[in-house]
Formats: C-alpha cells, sequence, structure tokens
C-alpha cells in the first residue's frame, strides 16, 4: 500500500489561475515533506518543502500547505505559468526511519495558455 | 556546475546480461541513492548511502547491488537483469541526507530488458 499518494493523475488549468495539487500520506513519522517538479527527459528538482512543526511554507509563486490531523498537504501555485507544466511529486521522510524518502506517484500539471 | 551525472542515458539488453549504471556527483554529498520510476508508482528507492562503505536497502532491493567505494560514485549493479527491472532509474545525492536536504537528481537512465 502507498505511503504517499496523489490522486489526481493530471490536472489542467488556465494561466495566471490558482493551480492545487494535493497529497495525502499514511504514516504519522514523516516529519518532513518535499514538491519536487520534473521535465520530460530529466531528473527531478527540488521546488519547496514544510517541516511537520508547521503548517505552510511558501517561496514566491508557490506554497505549500500541511493539515497533520488530516495527513494532508497542497501545493498551491499562483499565478499558474505555462512554464510550471510539468510533473510534481510529494515526498515524506522520517528520520527514525534511516532516511528512506517515500515519493508519490506524481501528478501532470497542464497550464493552458 | 553542481551535478548528478548517470551513464548510459539509455541501454537495451537482455535478460541475464550483467550490467552497470555509473553515477557519479561532483558536489562533495555524503548521500546518494537510487530510484526506479514505474507508471502510476512514481519514484521507489532502491538503494541509498549515507556514506563511503555504508548502503541501506530501500523499498524495492530485490535483484539489485550498489557500492560506495569512494564518495563520489554510486554504480547500480543488476547482476542478472529481468524484464521487471525494465524502468527509467534516477542517482540522487544530498548533503547527509536528512529529510529537510533536498537531493539533487541525475537525468535518468532508461533501461530495457528483453
Amino acid at each position: 500500500d502507498q505511503q504517499v499518494k496523489q490522486n489526481s493523475p493530471s490536472l489542467s488549468v488556465q494561466e495566471g489561475r490558482i493551480s492545487i495539487l494535493n497529497c495525502d500520506y499514511t504514516n504519522s513519522m514523516f516529519d518532513y515533506f518535499l514538491w519536487y517538479k520534473k521535465y520530460p527527459a530529466e531528473g527531478p528538482t527540488f521546488l519547496i518543502s514544510i517541516s511537520s512543526i508547521k503548517d505552510k511554507n511558501e517561496d514566491g509563486r508557490f506554497t505549500v500547505f500541511l493539515n497533520k490531523s488530516a495527513k494532508h498537504l497542497s501545493l498551491h501555485i499562483v499565478p499558474s505559468q505555462p512554464g510550471d507544466s510539468a510533473v510534481y511529486f510529494c515526498a515524506a521522510s522520517a528520520a527514525d526511519y534511516g532516511q528512506n524518502f517515500v515519493f508519490g506517484p506524481g501528478t501532470r500539471l497542464s497550464v493552458l495558455p | 556546475e553542481a551535478q548528478v551525472t548517470q551513464n548510459p542515458r539509455y541501454l537495451i539488453t537482455v535478460t541475464g546480461k550483467k550490467l552497470t549504471v555509473t553515477c557519479s556527483q561532483n558536489m562533495n554529498h555524503e548521500y546518494m541513492s537510487w530510484y526506479r520510476q514505474d507508471p502510476g508508482l512514481g519514484l521507489r528507492q532502491i538503494y541509498y548511502s549515507m556514506n563511503v562503505e555504508v548502503t541501506d536497502k530501500g523499498d524495492v532491493p530485490e535483484g539489485y547491488k550498489v557500492s560506495r567505494k569512494e564518495k563520489r560514485n554510486f554504480p547500480l549493479i543488476l547482476e542478472s537483469p529481468s524484464p521487471n527491472q525494465t524502468s527509467l532509474y534516477f542517482c540522487a545525492s544530498s548533503w547527509a541526507g536528512r529529510g529537510n536536504q533536498p537531493q539533487h537528481f541525475g537525468d535518468g537512465t532508461r533501461l530495457s530488458i528483453l
């Protein structure tokens, strides 16, 4: 059973609007969460992260929200741009598990001009 | 330029023929890791290494071997490849492997085992 889930395989958004990508996890031991972006034929690149002691982290157009009680996090992109079109992976880690990182299956975001 | 370099980028081979995918990083990172990406499953960790001569299994280690004899290199070895190891593989590194340290990824190696 997947410990990190991204239930939307794909998402289409109009340029300039908000993109909201969701991630759910099952393991309450996870204490750090990261979002990666991946373009075709390239490796994932780090986007933004959040510690379990926070509920929000912001970096420019990107904001990640964490709801620990619901075991849910979301990535907001405002405003969305065509260059944001990529696959977004949610990842989680738990220090007690020996630095093993768990990734979700990814969500493909398409930002339409 | 800081980077993680994987070779080869593409390989088509046959069942049972031993192969090695090399991974090298130039950032002096302690932590290195291998992942495979499969449709609908995301990235799954195969093996990771906290430091030279220290390696540990990830979620899907069966059929793979690794070694970490030097800090910069972390090769992935398939002793007897099988078709279910056909996948897209990524090598990654970070300073110390802590959860709050983003990993730097290579551009991937696409393996096809016939």
